[in-house]
């Protein structure tokens, strides 16, 4: 059984940077049919998907284009876990961020983390 | 990007009833030579993350009870619940995975007439 365990701090200032971290269990995050996502949820934006990395001989990541001057996702396969860095952050970027394992060929969520939420704010 | 536009965005059923919401992709979401359609169904619980009911448009995930049935192809796709249940209170989703950057519906939020 797949779990994704999410922790990181709950309040972040603005223009600071937001750091996540997923701890997966039950899949290796080298798994060749997984990706491994940022997903983020709020009543302005709905969910929307932030980016990925995954392992195909060697690491990829693709992003979302409205957040690509500002995201990182990591991999520590050490730890088996992926790392979400967003810079400079405003209110805007205040949400509930879900860790969410992909599967492929296709691209559906199969696995989500309990998620975390967010507040950007002095 | 490809806009999933969900109806109606609220809903209300008797208990026993069937209930089905609606998406409509803004493109084509299957490739023709594989009659694949990438799209998924998700429900969402208060306090709770998405958790995925039917992928491929059609296929029940392992554990999802039988009831929830997913339809469509092409832009218009279906999810119905064919006997509602007061566990299926929650919000709906739909999310397409045919190309860059993957897209949610609105969402569909269900309750008890």
């Amino acid at each position: 059984q797949v779990q994704l365990q999410q922790s990181g701090p709950g309040l972040v200032k603005p223009s600071q940077t937001l750091s996540l971290t997923c701890a997966v269990s039950g899949d290796s995050i080298s798994s060749n049919t997984a990706a491994w996502a940022w997903i983020r949820q709020s009543p302005s934006r709905g969910l929307e998907w932030l980016g990925r990395t995954f392992y195909r001989s060697q690491w990829s990541s693709d992003y979302e284009e409205s957040v690509k001057s500002q995201i990182t996702i990591n991999s520590d396969t050490s730890k088996n876990q992926i790392s979400l860095l967003l810079s400079s952050v405003t209110p805007e970027d205040t949400a509930v961020y879900y860790c969410v394992r992909e599967i492929h060929p296709g691209g559906y969520f199969q696995n989500w983390g309990q998620g975390t939420l967010v507040t950007v704010s002095s | 990007d490809i806009v999933l536009t969900q109806s109606p965005d609220s809903l209300a059923v008797s208990l026993g009833e069937r209930a089905t919401i609606n998406c409509k992709s803004s493109q084509i979401i299957s490739y023709s030579s594989s009659y694949k359609n990438y799209l998924a169904w998700y429900q969402q619980r208060p306090g709770q993350p998405p958790r995925l009911l039917i992928y491929w448009a059609s296929t029940r995930e392992s554990g999802v009870p039988d009831r929830f049935s997913g339809g469509g192809s092409g832009t218009d796709f279906t999810l119905t619940i064919s006997s509602l249940q007061a566990e299926d209170v929650a919000t709906y989703y739909c999310q397409q995975y045919y190309a860059l950057p993957y897209t949610l519906g609105q969402g569909t939020k269900l309750e008890i007439k």
